[in-house]
């Protein structure tokens, strides 16, 4: 079954310092990963997804196929980053095509 | 921000009572999706559809009905057989549905029970 796991709940970095958010995931063939982060008072929105293979405000995620994993990571964190980040898995066939499963999320807070 | 609009912002529902909460899009997409989003749960599926007059279950559809009679808009029903109703639920379209589509969502309606 198609699973996505944040293993933590919450991060707290201070601002400059490295951060990763952890994301790993259970699915039977090579699904899609994306990250989704919803700032406070904004719509949750897209921050980026491994098909395009980007960077966005300094962040980037790789796909680690081995370890099912796909962790989002910045070397210099802000405080403007501190957000709730999702990471989410998009089904590639059947009755998952399309879908998205999301994990439960990582409330990312920066400390100037 | 726009695309996607959701109402209300805030939504009281009595013991029994059904309440339908809108979801309405102008960006031309084919799929819309409905979400309930609890605390400590991340976001669950509960109905989605790809096409107008179809749709298919979610993982926690039951107490939940939707229709599709139109392109733009999506609307949720929030059945007296839901008997936790309390959360913030979301709406997002996608241009068809497909594989690793960017899914674009609303601000959100939370749903408080009287």
């Amino acid at each position: 079954a198609q699973r996505v796991t944040q293993p933590e709940k919450l991060l707290s970095v201070f601002k400059g310092a490295p951060v990763e958010l952890k994301c790993n995931y259970s699915y039977s063939g090579s699904p899609e990963l994306f990250w989704y982060v919803q700032y406070s008072r904004q719509r949750l929105q897209l921050l980026l997804r491994h098909i395009s293979r980007e960077s966005i405000k300094g962040f980037t995620a790789d796909l680690n196929k081995g370890e099912t994993s796909f962790h989002l990571k910045k070397p210099f964190a802000q405080e403007e980053d501190s957000a709730m980040y999702y990471c989410a898995l998009s089904g590639v066939r059947g009755s998952t095509l399309g879908r998205l499963y999301f994990g439960r999320g990582t409330q990312l807070t920066v400390w100037p | 921000d726009g695309g996607i609009t959701q109402s209300p912002k805030y939504l009281f529902r009595k013991e029994g009572q059904n309440v339908t909460l809108s979801c309405e899009q102008n960006l031309n997409h084919d799929a819309m999706y409905w979400y309930r989003q609890d605390p400590g749960q991340g976001l669950r599926l509960i109905y989605y559809s790809q096409i107008v007059n179809d749709f298919q279950k979610g993982d926690i559809a039951e107490g939940y009905s939707v229709s599709r009679e139109k392109k733009e808009s999506f609307p949720l029903t929030v059945t007296s057989a839901q008997k936790n109703p309390t959360a913030f639920y979301l709406c997002a379209s996608s241009i068809y549905g497909g594989v690793a589509e960017t899914q674009y969502f609303g601000p959100g309606t939370r749903l408080l029970v009287l």
